[in-house]
């Protein structure tokens, strides 16, 4: 699975829109980026995954180059719940290993 | 209500025991995972498991075992060959299909080696 290069933090004022990267400049073609967070002391949560599409569901957009090395997770309107430690990963649904991968993430801090 | 639940949440354990760590899913899910979380960072894979009777090796299996009697079922034992298992410990579930692979996290178990 390709590997994925995150800023280690972010704050964003409450109510406006957090714009959160992720560089994942060795992606192959059947490779999907998935997005998933983390609030203190819980399990991962998934938000939302995409192909080469932009992608849009209840929590957040996911937009993706489309050259594909890299992608961003839009939530419009950040609330101090979404205070959490943000991760991107690639993987493929394609081999038989479907485990997903962490790195060190994204904290983002909504500030009130 | 559908999920997954992992018990307990906090465990103390003295060195040299083995102790085993639950996780239940009432997902109908094929594919259940153990990973292994240290403060600040990621999440390790354990062990994974795609269907009943059959499970692999993650990245980090030494010290660790399973077992995958039932579906709903994945329980993680904690050995003695484990050299640093103070650490927090997830449990998810999958459908394990081809297209899809939204993963559903329990709430985690802390342990604690004394």
């Amino acid at each position: 699975d390709a590997k994925t290069t995150q800023p280690p933090s972010m704050d964003c004022a409450e109510g406006r829109a957090a714009n959160l990267p992720c560089n994942h400049s060795t992606i192959s073609g059947n490779e999907y980026v998935y997005w998933y967070r983390q609030i203190h002391s819980q399990g991962p949560q998934y938000i939302i995954h995409g192909l080469k599409n932009n992608e849009t569901n209840e929590m957040a957009s996911l937009i993706i180059t489309e050259d594909r090395k890299s992608s961003t997770l839009i939530l419009p309107h950040a609330t101090l719940r979404d205070t959490a430690v943000y991760y991107c990963i690639v993987i493929s649904l394609h081999t038989g290993r479907r485990a997903l991968t962490f790195g060190s993430g994204t904290r983002l801090q909504v500030q009130p | 209500d559908g999920g997954i639940t992992q018990s307990p949440k906090y465990l103390f354990r003295k060195e040299g025991q083995n102790v085993t760590l639950s996780c239940e899913q009432n997902l109908n899910h094929d594919a259940m995972y153990w990973y292994r979380q240290d403060p600040g960072q990621g999440l390790r894979l354990i062990y994974y498991s795609q269907i009943v009777n059959d499970f692999q090796k993650g990245d980090i299996a030494e010290g660790y075992s399973v077992s995958r009697e039932k579906k709903e079922s994945f329980p993680l034992t904690v050995t003695s060959a484990q050299k640093n298992p103070t650490a927090f410990y997830l449990c998810a579930s999958s459908t394990g299909t081809e297209s899809y692979n939204e993963q559903f996290f329990g709430p985690g178990t802390r342990l604690t080696v004394l």
